[in-house]
């Protein structure tokens, strides 16, 4: 399998659950990050990892929780979200250590909060 | 601060017309400069790149990009559409200069009218 796998491709959950969308890239990359996009809104940064190491934030509310356990695994950890938390969630991946790598992104998680 | 300014957040052309997609950057240094697209439910794939070297980029599907620095542009063009061109397309920087970060537009709707 090769570029960026994201799983699940759709979630709908209600704003008690707990859930956690995965990401894997097969890249041999050494960044991750979290973007979430919503309808009529410019693409957000959530969170990047470099060399595992969270490197933005973004002032992202504490109900997401990313974790990054390796350069090829990224988690987002969801608990009680709001029904604006609904979005499409993608993940992507770059070579930190070169400037002109660009973003290789997954095909995103559809997140539907009830 | 980097910015990117797209032009035009929905354009319809007919089929076999000329596609341009116009993006213009605000940077003190030269920035890379990336399109990207997407397809409905899927994540952003790379079109086409400008680093250094040659101005005017060939990307896949027949998209070519010409980096214009004294108009600080970088517009994405296509002598033909087509009708499987019909996606958002989104115009991205990064560069040494912005912590190696990305910078995205806001997207323009393409429509191909047959």
């Amino acid at each position: 399998e090769t570029g960026v796998t994201q799983t699940p491709r759709h979630l709908v959950m209600g704003m008690t659950n707990k859930k956690s969308l995965k990401c894997e890239q097969h890249l041999g990359h050494n960044a991750m990050y979290w973007y979430k996009q919503s309808a009529k809104k410019p693409l957000e940064l959530m969170f990047v990892y470099s060399l595992e190491e969270r490197v933005e934030n973004n002032s992202v509310p504490s109900r997401f929780s990313p974790e990054c356990p390796n350069s090829s695994h990224l988690f987002l950890h969801l608990h009680t979200l709001q029904p604006e938390d609904s979005a499409l969630y993608l993940c992507a991946s770059s070579q930190a250590d070169r400037d002109t790598s660009p973003l290789h992104f997954g095909n995103g998680t559809r997140l539907t909060v009830t | 601060a980097q910015s990117v300014t797209q032009l035009g957040s929905h354009v319809s052309v007919s089929e076999g017309a000329l596609v341009l997609l116009r993006c213009n950057y605000s940077s003190s240094v030269p920035p890379y400069l990336f399109w990207y697209v997407q397809y409905p439910n899927q994540g952003l794939q790379l079109l086409l790149k400008y680093t250094t070297g040659a101005t005017l980029v060939k990307g896949i599907n027949g998209f070519e990009a010409e980096f214009k620095k004294s108009e600080t542009s970088f517009h994405l063009t296509k002598p033909s559409a087509h009708m499987s061109d019909a996606a958002e397309y989104f115009c991205a920087v990064s560069g040494s200069n912005t912590g190696n970060q990305f910078y995205f537009g806001t997207g323009t709707s393409l429509t191909v009218i047959p």
